[in-house]
């Protein structure tokens, strides 16, 4: 089945730059989507088609693509961005949705 | 304001079924495809299932195919998933969401699957 993959951990300072990488075949041709989830919280999309912010998001978020691989970039990182962050794409037909296993980003 | 609200959920044992059900409001909810999406506590998300905007084509993850129903009513705005031949690995907690870049999860609701 299709995979995306995400590195399991990621640690930063605060007010340092994090870099989360999502890396799956389809995401040449398909949109990378990235979700960010809180203990106890459903998840809460933070970037959406590669690189859009929905409203409400802080603008320390933002997204960028690659040839097969997407990119979460959190510009400025504080405290309460500490959260798992996953993303998420379809295969290269779109009739099967994907998750990468999550990234623990510690701040 | 947007919301979907989650009911059903439960301990279950192997072998039997389970209905969970999803309700929207604050939004035209004929309009989005939906989704249902499972993370096993302390574990990451996995997709499971989805549905078209008119409930006429529906997607299923390859372990719940032919276990696992996904169905709507768009006259009331709900979401339903029918889960068959429950097995341990189900357990999970369950949500439903849009997931299309107007995004609204439910609650969550948790399915545990023992004897």
């Amino acid at each position: 089945s299709y995979q995306l993959t995400q590195p399991p951990s990621v640690s930063v300072s605060p007010g340092q730059t994090a870099r989360i990488t999502c890396s799956g075949d389809s995401l040449a041709k398909k949109y990378g989507y990235w979700y960010q989830q809180k203990p106890g919280q459903a998840p809460v999309l933070v970037i959406s088609k590669d690189n859009e912010r929905p409203s409400g998001i802080s603008e320390r978020f933002s997204g960028s693509s690659s040839g097969t691989t997407v990119t979460l970039t959190i510009s400025g990182v504080q405290a309460e961005d500490e959260a798992d962050y996953y993303c998420q794409s379809t295969d290269s037909v779109g009739t099967s949705w994907v998750f990468g296993g999550g990234t623990k980003l510690t701040v | 304001q947007a919301q979907l609200v989650q009911s059903g959920g439960g301990v279950v044992r192997p072998g039997r079924s389970l209905r969970l059900s999803c309700t929207g409001s604050g939004f035209t909810f004929g309009d989005f495809g939906m989704h249902w999406v499972r993370q096993v506590p302390g574990k990451g998300l996995e997709w499971v299932a989805a549905i078209s905007y008119d409930g006429r084509d529906t997607y299923y993850e390859d372990s719940v195919k032919g276990r696992f129903t996904i169905s709507r009513d768009n006259s009331k705005s709900t979401v339903d998933l029918q889960m068959s031949s429950l097995r341990p690995e189900d357990t999970a907690v369950y949500y439903c969401a849009t997931m299309t870049t107007v995004d609204y999860w439910g609650q969550g609701t948790l399915v545990t699957v023992s004897s």
